[in-house]
């Protein structure tokens, strides 16, 4: 069965400071690869979605980017935190069609 | 623009009572996706909605899809408080993306 796995789980980061969330899928091969923002009381922003290793589009314009290092690995990273990148990130993956499964998410604070 | 819009946003019901969640589309798409989310937590798969027509049931919780309408509803049935949570639909928008609603908080009191 798959599995997906985010790390880590909660993050407190100054502002200014550097970004790197990570994600991977055990149990499946060539999966697209999703990320997502949620702030506070809010609804699902896609961020990034890639379909193969190297391949990332992104969705929203800001100082976050993301790679592909590896066919299961979905990294996010920043180089400088801004408050406003405070929330709860989730990656997710699907096969086939898009129907989509969710990590356990990275809760994220900036100060 | 696409849109995939929720109504209510916020729903505060008793537990026994029996409501119905509304997730109205913009775009052409047969597929629509039904998730729970709790406090704190990732999204859980609810259903998924391939059809026209197609309805599926899980406990006290009904969805269906009416694409010529481009509404999916959620019925929940005698609610109780562990229906507690704020459920997301979701819509195809291409073969590898998909569109969210911004979320119905359900809250159910005893």
């Amino acid at each position: 069965s798959q599995t997906i796995h985010q790390w880590p789980a909660t993050l407190v980061q100054p502002v200014g400071s550097p970004l790197s969330l990570e994600c991977t899928v055990e149990g499946t091969s060539n999966p697209n690869l999703y990320w997502y923002r949620q702030a506070a009381g809010r609804g699902l922003q896609l961020l990034f979605y890639s379909v193969g290793i190297g391949q990332i589009s992104s969705e929203v314009p800001q100082n976050l980017s993301a790679s592909r290092p590896q066919d299961r690995q979905f990294i996010l990273s920043s180089k400088k935190l801004l408050l406003s990148d405070s929330g709860f990130y989730l990656c997710a993956w699907s096969v086939r069609r898009p129907e989509q499964f969710f990590g356990p998410g990275t809760r994220l604070t900036v100060l | 623009e696409l849109k995939v819009e929720q109504n209510p946003l916020f729903l505060s019901m008793q537990e026994g009572k029996n409501y119905t969640i509304y997730c109205n589309y913009s775009t052409t798409s047969d597929r629509l996706y039904w998730y729970r989310q709790d406090p704190g937590k990732s999204l859980e798969s609810l259903f998924v909605l391939l059809s026209n027509g197609a309805v599926k049931q899980e406990g006290r919780l009904m969805a269906s899809l009416d694409t010529k309408a481009r509404l999916s509803t959620l019925h929940i049935t005698a609610a109780v408080h562990d229906l507690s949570a704020t459920y997301f639909c979701a819509v195809d928008i291409s073969r590898n993306d998909m569109r969210f609603g911004a979320g119905t908080r359900l809250t159910v009191k005893p």
